[in-house]
């Protein structure tokens, strides 16, 4: 997980509260991405960004949103918890897109809204 | 929805013996990556193997793609016990910017 940092580790909200989490890269990777990982379901694509202030929905974008305001730094704000979102949320990056590359992924925050 | 699907969802084997695991997918690629997930960590690209691609391999794995069938296999060859862990497929769609679709993944448990 060189060089990609997730902010928090764990974190504990309630109902209703905004959660913002963050992801640091120091690759310069242009591409970043939000995923959501869940038993049964796989890695599910939240948001991702192609570049400074270039960001799309994924599968999964309801509820959430993102920025991007420098290359290293992308965040993921949770407007208004609700339990469903309780996950675990993984950033990855890429450098020259996944067609040449694979990703690198942080170690994930793991939220568990009550 | 998920674009791949692991098979088996889940594999124990005794170490030494060799692992193999299968991914379909639902519509054309680029290329399709295979990725390991050890217990509470991120997941760490394994091999990429582009649409063009029949065979590839690096180390003790080796992964086929079969473009007709949109599926692929991983296997690894001579397993440890350092090899359990959960994988996944994941594909990278034509015209998705670079977009992965992961599978459900399948867990290795490698017993000594």
């Amino acid at each position: 997980d060189a060089g990609i940092t997730q902010s928090p580790r764990h974190k504990v909200t309630e109902t209703g509260t905004p959660v913002t989490l963050r992801c640091h890269q120091t690759e310069n990777h242009r591409y970043m991405y939000w995923y959501r990982q869940d038993p049964g379901h796989g890695l599910r694509l939240i948001h991702y960004s192609y570049g400074v202030k270039d960001t799309d929905k994924g599968e999964v974008s309801d509820g959430y949103s993102v920025s991007r305001s420098k290359t290293e730094d992308f965040l993921l704000t949770l407007e208004s918890a609700t339990s469903s979102q309780t996950s675990v949320y993984f950033c990855a990056t890429t450098g020259v897109g996944a067609a040449n590359y694979g990703y690198t992924f942080g170690s994930g925050t793991r939220l568990t809204v009550v | 929805s998920q674009q791949g699907e692991e098979d088996p969802q889940a594999l124990s084997i005794q170490e030494g013996e060799n692992a193999t695991m299968n991914c379909s997918y639902k519509t054309s690629i680029n290329n399709l990556q295979w990725y390991r997930q050890n217990s509470g960590r991120g997941l760490v690209h394994l091999i990429l193997i582009r649409s063009n691609e029949r065979e590839k391999h690096s180390g003790r794995l080796r992964v086929t793609l079969d473009t007709s069938k949109k599926s692929s296999s991983l296997l690894i060859t001579a397993s440890r016990a350092a090899d359990t862990a959960s994988y996944f497929c994941a594909t990278d769609g034509t015209g998705t910017a670079s977009k992965l679709t992961f599978g459900t993944g399948t867990r290795l448990q490698v017993t000594l």
